[in-house]
């Protein structure tokens, strides 16, 4: 068990650049979430997956983000045309089985800044 | 909706002494709850969670936390503060279903002095 890891850790692009996040989960779990966690807050959701398949996404997913997970193992999050709002951490987290008491353990996050 | 507060974005206390974070929850069902801590450039660890079996929580690095349908509470507690307590606590809540995401709270800095 290597845990949950997120690839790059820190990622500064200018405005109107594209962006792309990569997560490994925990090797035998089967959910992956995706969060964002802006200064002063706490994690927010963004969307789920099960296997491969992208179960729910929140609100606050805009048309200029997507996500995918084929295969069912790792996961990307792309984010297009960024905006200076779009400056955050984005965390990953993946868990296995259960019916929502199942702990869901976290990556260390990919810190975007957007000039 | 489910939702989670938690009273106090920044707690001070000194080494040795009683540490207590509140969290109150909103949830039309019931809920699943947990606690997490982050540590500076790291992702979040769980703590304790709560599911519907004993009200009374113990978790890792001594805390604890009680949870309490009449008060919807969870708070977390721990007897003896550490200096490698520092860090940033999160409650979470989510509901009794399969795949829910986890909502948070705004989080609890802990600072600890000597």
């Amino acid at each position: 068990d290597t845990g949950v890891s997120q690839d790059p850790r820190h990622k500064i692009t200018k405005r109107g650049q594209n962006v792309t996040f990569r997560c490994d989960p925990i090797s035998e779990h089967n959910r992956l979430y995706w969060y964002r966690q802006t200064l002063g807050q706490g994690p927010e959701f963004l969307t789920y997956f099960q296997n491969e398949a992208q179960l729910e996404k929140s609100r606050l997913l805009s048309d200029r983000f997507s996500a995918e997970r084929p295969k069912g193992s790792f996961s990307t999050l792309e984010i297009q045309r960024t905006e200076q709002g779009d400056s955050a951490m984005y965390l990953c987290a993946s868990s296995l089985g259960g019916q929502g008491r199942e702990t869901q353990y976290f990556g260390p996050g990919t810190r975007l800044l957007v000039l | 909706a489910q939702s989670v507060t938690q009273l106090g974005s920044h707690v001070s206390v000194s080494e040795g002494a009683l540490v207590l974070l509140r969290c109150n929850y909103s949830s039309s069902v019931p809920p699943y709850l947990f606690w997490y801590v982050q540590y500076p450039n790291q992702g979040l660890q769980l703590l304790l969670k709560y599911t519907s079996a004993a009200t009374l929580v113990k978790g890792i690095n001594g805390f604890e936390a009680e949870f309490k349908k009449s008060e919807t509470s969870f708070h977390l507690t721990k007897p003896s503060a550490h200096m490698s307590d520092a860090a940033e606590y999160f409650c979470a809540v989510t509901l009794n279903q399969a795949g829910t995401a986890l909502i948070f709270g705004k989080g609890t800095t802990l600072s600890v002095s000597s």
